[in-house]
Order: structure tokens, then sequence, then C-alpha cells
């Protein structure tokens, strides 16, 4: 039993490039969600999903873009990369929240 | 003013002291408290969930509610420095099984010396 797997673990980009991060969780969880850490900020939402096919905006949605075609996965994708989207991008998923152990992005 | 404050830390512990972490908060309409431990590099994990005031024992750590002064407590008792780690508190006005509402404090580090 996995849990939450979050690939890539981490990643290095370039401003203005595109990336998707990938979320899978294996407990048939109908909540996703997707958070940012920042140091001295906490965990901010992204953005979430209820279900297969459903997502809503969090607190910083800007910049990011989220899909959930299929119930066991939730993707976030940041379409062109700013160095302020520097982060340690975690995704959780359920009601109590399980997180996976996070992608480390840094833009430059 | 944050939503959720708490003392980033470091803070360093002898092996076998009762640590004390908190958190304070503003707004009134919170009833469902929680503390999240996270391993450094690691993701967070729900440690402690409580509902309005009181407390909530579990081993050895207990969480304490009081809504009265906006402040919520975590005890550690007999610390092992397998409890390094940082702690986040989180909160709630509503107990939904969406989440968005939660509201995350910056998390205390904690270091339990041997």
């Amino acid at each position: 039993n996995a849990g939450v797997t979050q690939t890539p673990k981490f990643r290095v980009l370039k401003t203005g490039q595109s990336m998707t991060l990938l979320c899978a969780q294996d407990m048939n969880h109908e909540y996703m969600y997707w958070y940012r850490q920042d140091p001295g900020m906490g965990l901010r939402l992204i953005h979430y999903s209820v279900g297969e096919g459903t997502t809503a905006k969090g607190e910083v949605p800007d910049g990011y873009n989220v899909s959930r075609l299929k119930k066991q996965n939730f993707l976030l994708g940041l379409e062109s990369a700013a160095p302020s989207q520097t982060s340690v991008y975690f995704c959780a998923s359920g009601s109590r929240y399980t997180f996976g152990s996070g992608t480390r992005l840094t833009v430059v | 003013q944050k939503e959720v404050e708490q003392d980033p830390g470091p803070l360093s512990v002898p092996e076998g002291a009762i640590v004390s972490l908190n958190c304070t908060y503003s707004n009134s309409a919170f009833q469902y408290f929680m503390w999240y431990r996270q391993y450094s590099r690691k993701g967070p994990e729900l440690l402690m969930y409580t509902y309005s005031s009181g407390n909530k024992e579990d081993g050895r750590f207990t969480a304490q509610v009081d809504k009265s002064s906006k402040y919520i407590s975590l005890f550690i008792r007999d610390s092992q420095p397998s409890d390094s780690a940082t702690y986040l508190c989180a909160m709630s006005p509503i107990l939904d099984n969406y989440g968005q509402n939660f509201v995350f404090g910056p998390g205390t580090r904690l270091s339990v010396l041997p």
C-alpha cells in the first residue's frame, strides 16, 4: 500500500518552462489537494478536487492548473514557471489528509 | 495578523523532557483542531485531531484546546530523539469532507537531544 505518491521528487526549471507534477493515490479517496509549503508561510492550498472530473481553486491558484481525469490521479501544471513558484509542493488525499513526500521545485 | 500563529523555533530539549508546542489563532469560528508531524524532507502526517475545547490524549501526546483564549497546545511526554520534527497545527471552522477550510500554522521545529 503506497498511499500517496508524488513524481518527480526534485526538479529545476528555467523561467518560462512548463511542467506537470503527478500525484497518485491508491486509497480510493474522493478528495485530493495540492499545497505549496514555503518557509514561515505554512501550507497554502493551490487547488483541490472533490471527485473525478472536478477541480476548484484554493488560496493561491494563480499560475497553476490542475486536472483530475482519473480518481486516483491529480495533476498540477505550471504553464510558464516563475521564480516565485520555487517551493515544496505537497499532494494530499482524503478528509484527514494523507500527504505525499513532496516535490522540491526550483525555478531559476 | 496571520490567522494562525506558531513560534517557528527551533526548540531544543533534552531527551525525556516534557515538550509544549502552541498555536494561537484569531478566527473564533474554528471548531476543529489538528496537529501534524513533519519529518525532514517528508510530508506531514496527522498526529491528533480534536473538536472544540478540552483535552485529548494518545500515548505520550496530549492535545489541549482553549477556545476562550484562542490557544491550542500539544504536549509530548518523555520526549525521544525520534520526536525531532516540525509540528504543524491546523484548524477548520467546520467538519467538511473537502478540507478546503483547513488553515495551517507555519510549524515549530523541535529537536530532542540524546
